[in-house]
Formats: structure tokens, sequence, C-alpha cells
């Protein structure tokens, strides 16, 4: 049992490139998350999932899109690189639709745009 | 969203017990309060969570008063390895199924 994976756990991007930064549990939980840790910064909500094809909008969604289509995946794209982008990326599930019981966190992937 | 407010930063010696009030005064009827537990370079990892009066686990223990509109983890007897961040999150289908992390409250315990 994996848990949450991410992946890549570290990428330099330049303003203006697009990547995908993914995600992936193998828990079966149906609530899955992304957030953005900036420095000496507590986690804020970027898009969130209650399910295979469900996906809203959290606090910070500007710039970024997702997609599921899977119970399993939950990747992040960011179209178009912007230096203000660049910050720790926390992929989370949770079994709870609402989200509100435990969240497992994935290990991060650590951006940073040029 | 429902926000939260706690202390920025505290210190404490090994071996004491730790108390992190969390004030969360606009939370909602169905809002559940839930701690987290982050370490340098990991993500956030599940300390404990409650509605209402008090809760313990094998790590810690919540109190939560009638009005809901505060909270405060309890950690006994603290070790050096309890040196991390904490956040408090309220949160639930009333507000959207999102959540709050805030800025946390950076606990260093001193030997």
């Amino acid at each position: 049992n994996a848990g949450v994976t991410q992946t890549p756990k570290f990428q330099v991007l330049k303003t203006g490139q697009s990547m995908t930064l993914q995600c992936a549990q193998d828990m079966n939980h149906e609530y899955m998350s992304w957030y953005r840790q900036d420095p000496g910064m507590g986690l804020r909500l970027i898009h969130y999932s209650v399910g295979a094809g469900i996906t809203d909008q959290g606090e910070v969604p500007n710039g970024y899109n997702v997609s599921r289509s899977t119970t399993e995946d939950f990747p992040l794209r960011l179209l178009s690189a912007a230096p203000s982008q660049t910050s720790v990326y926390f992929c989370a599930s949770s079994s709870d639709i609402t989200g509100v019981d435990e969240q497992f966190f994935g290990p991060g992937t650590r951006l940073t745009v040029l | 969203l429902a926000k939260t407010t706690q202390p920025i930063s505290m210190d404490s010696y090994e071996g004491q017990e730790v108390n992190i009030t969390c004030s969360h005064n606009n939370i909602a009827t169905n809002d559940y309060i839930t701690w987290y537990q982050q370490f340098p370079s990991q993500g956030p990892r599940f300390i404990i969570q409650g509605y209402k009066t008090k809760v313990t686990n094998e790590v810690a223990s919540l109190f939560i008063p009638a009005d809901r509109k505060s909270s405060t983890l309890s950690l006994p007897r603290v070790s050096l390895s309890d040196t991390a961040v904490y956040y408090c999150l309220v949160g639930g289908p009333n507000t959207g199924n999102q959540f709050y992390f805030g800025t946390g409250t950076s606990l260093t315990v001193i030997p």
C-alpha cells in the first residue's frame, strides 16, 4: 500500500512553460485535493475533487487546472507557469467525500519557476 | 472558509505538557475540528479530530468548549521529536468541503 504518491519530487520551469504534477493514491479514496505551501506559510487549497468526474475550486485556483478521470489519479496542470507559482505542492486524499476525516498527504513536489 | 487563529510559535522543555489553542469564531454547526502536524519537507500528518467536549488518542488530547469557538490541542510530555508545526483546521460540508490551514503554530521543544 503506497498511500499517496507524487511525481516529480523536484521541478524547475521557465516562465510560460506548462507542466503536469502527478498525484495518485491506492486507497480507493473519493476525496482528493491539491494544496500549495509557500515559505513560512500554511497550506492553501487549490482544487479538490469528491469523486471521478467531479472537481471544484479552492482558495487559490487561478493558473491551475485539474481533472479526475479515475478514482486513483488527480493531476494538477500549470498551463503557463509564472514565478508566483514557485512553491511546494502537496496532494492529499481522504476516505470521506467531505474531506473531514483524516487526509493523507503525499511527500510534495518542490516547483521553481524562473 | 472557516478561518482559524493560532499562536505563531511556542517553546517548551522536554517532558512538559504543551497546550496549543486555536480560535475559530465562525465555526459552522456541522464543522469538525482537526489538528495536523508537519515536519520540515514533509506533508502534514493527522493527529486528532473532534466535534465537541474532549477527545483523546494515543498521542494527544483535544478539548473543545461548549460554544466550539475555540479548541486546545494538548501534547503530554513532549520530546524533541515533537518539534514541528501544528495546524488547526475547521471544515466540513458547510464549508464546501474546503479547509483552511492557516499559518500554524511552530513548536520548538528544548532539551
